[in-house]
């Protein structure tokens, strides 16, 4: 079975400073991997996708992740953090299907200090 | 942009009373699907349906729950006899499919008093 884990429920950082969520999946075989955020009260939003092209995906607001299959990572990063990023941030995976599940983790909720 | 609708936003019901909640997926999308979130919880896949059908589903979504499209743009929740731990943000998604992955809605907040 699919699973991801998200080291660290709770991260803060300065305005300015390097974000990096941490996501670690186990799968038997390389499925895709996404990283989703969600703003107060709100729903849902897809941030960027791994689906087995390049390694290195760029997603929406500057955030952009690594997929390493050494690791089994895909940590999230973002260079200088705004205070408008202040949110939970859900990595998530799916096998490599036409119609398979998103499986989520359990959620990293970043704060950012002005 | 094309987005997954739901609708209400928040809906209160009572105990034992049967709630139906309302999806509009994105229209040249596939794979359809339910999801909770119980507050400060993580996320929950409930079920996936495709062609008509249940695709899959988790031990969550027992015999309570059931799912519907109806007319070929709406896809609804239906739980027949709500429970206090029913209370929860329900989430409807779709997709095109071939991990493209899934396009969520805003949400309804279900609360069971």
């Amino acid at each position: 079975a699919q699973s991801v884990t998200q080291l660290g429920s709770h991260v803060s950082v300065s305005e300015g400073a390097l974000v990096l969520l941490r996501c670690n999946y186990s799968s038997s075989v390389p499925p895709y991997l996404f990283w989703y955020v969600q703003y107060p009260n709100q729903g849902l939003q897809l941030l960027l996708k791994y689906t087995s092209a390049a390694t290195l995906v760029k997603g929406i607001n500057g955030f952009e992740a690594e997929f390493k299959k050494s690791e089994t990572s895909f940590h999230l990063t973002k260079p200088s953090a705004h205070m408008s990023d202040a949110a939970e941030y859900f990595c998530a995976v799916s096998r490599k299907t036409s119609y398979d599940k998103v499986i989520f983790g359990p959620g990293t909720s970043l704060s950012v200090i002005p | 942009e094309p987005e997954v609708t739901q609708t209400p936003s928040h809906q209160v019901t009572q105990m034992g009373q049967e709630v139906i909640l309302r999806c509009v997926p994105i229209s040249n999308h596939l794979y359809f699907y339910w999801y909770r979130q119980i507050l400060g919880q993580k996320v929950e896949f409930l079920v996936s349906f495709y062609n008509n059908e249940i695709s899959e589903k988790s031990e969550i979504f027992d015999d309570q729950f059931s799912v519907e499209r109806p007319d070929g743009s709406n896809f609804t929740l239906k739980i027949r006899s709500t429970k206090l731990e029913d209370s929860a943000m329900y989430f409807c998604a779709s997709s095109p499919g071939q991990g493209s992955g899934a396009f969520f809605g805003q949400g309804t907040r279900l609360t069971v008093v």
